[in-house]
């Protein structure tokens, strides 16, 4: 199976900062990677997927890029709505693994 | 709009079974590949199951291989999963939701839209 990593576990951030969020994969995904968001209580929201590609309606403060088998997501200026916990996933292959998440909290 | 909406869960003992369902709207539901995945609490999401748009093509994860059965209804817009010698460790919310075409093969693909979940407590 591919492990997918992400760093940092968690971060604490101010509205208006830039925040990065990174993602690793232990093999070749070869793109097949998405993003999603997750508040409490609720379901994953889809926000990027083939590494780069934004989700239809999904601000364009949020983007990705990849290097190699790091993948890296970017909120180029946080809102308050923003808070919340992110995961990677690749679906190069089954099974398809989600990383351990990444929380953005307010500082 | 496309819509996704699970019901089925709820308290079920050990060695028993449940039955989810996943109604699709807002799309030609027998186009697209169908996924379930579950995520307990305080865990990260964990993939199931995956289903082509004819259910032929079904994938299981190792954790609920022979356990569990993926099929879908393409007539009434709905696809189900089948939960058999439930566990205590089988508790979490169970999400459905609709792929981009396939779930895999491309970068192009992977999950599109998630249900809003429904809870599946194992318990004696």
């Amino acid at each position: 199976d591919i492990q997918m990593t992400q760093s940092p576990s968690s971060l604490s951030a101010s509205v208006g900062d830039a925040v990065t969020i990174t993602c690793r994969a232990s093999q070749g995904v070869s793109n097949c990677l998405a993003w999603f968001q997750q508040k409490p209580g609720k379901a994953p929201k889809s926000l990027i997927y083939a590494a780069s590609i934004l989700q239809s309606g999904v601000p364009s403060r949020f983007s990705g890029s990849v290097s190699g088998t790091d993948f890296t997501l970017t909120i180029s200026s946080l809102q308050p709505e923003d808070f919340a916990t992110y995961y990677c996933q690749q679906y190069y292959s089954y099974p398809f693994t989600f990383g351990p998440g990444t929380i953005v909290d307010i500082k | 709009e496309v819509q996704m909406v699970e019901s089925g869960g709820g308290l079920a003992q050990p060695g028993g079974s449940q039955r989810l369902s996943c109604v699709g709207s807002g799309f030609r539901f027998n186009d697209y590949s169908l996924t379930w995945v579950r995520q307990a609490p305080g865990r990260r999401p964990e993939w199931l199951s995956s289903i082509s748009g004819g259910g032929t093509v079904i994938f299981y994860a190792d954790s609920v291989r022979g356990r569990f059965t993926i099929s879908r209804e393409n007539s009434k817009n709905t696809m189900y999963l089948q939960l058999n010698s439930l566990r205590v460790e089988d508790t979490a919310v169970y999400y459905c939701a609709k792929c981009r075409g396939g779930c895999s093969g491309g970068p192009q693909l992977g999950v599109e839209v998630w249900g809003q979940g429904t809870t599946v407590t194992v318990s004696s």
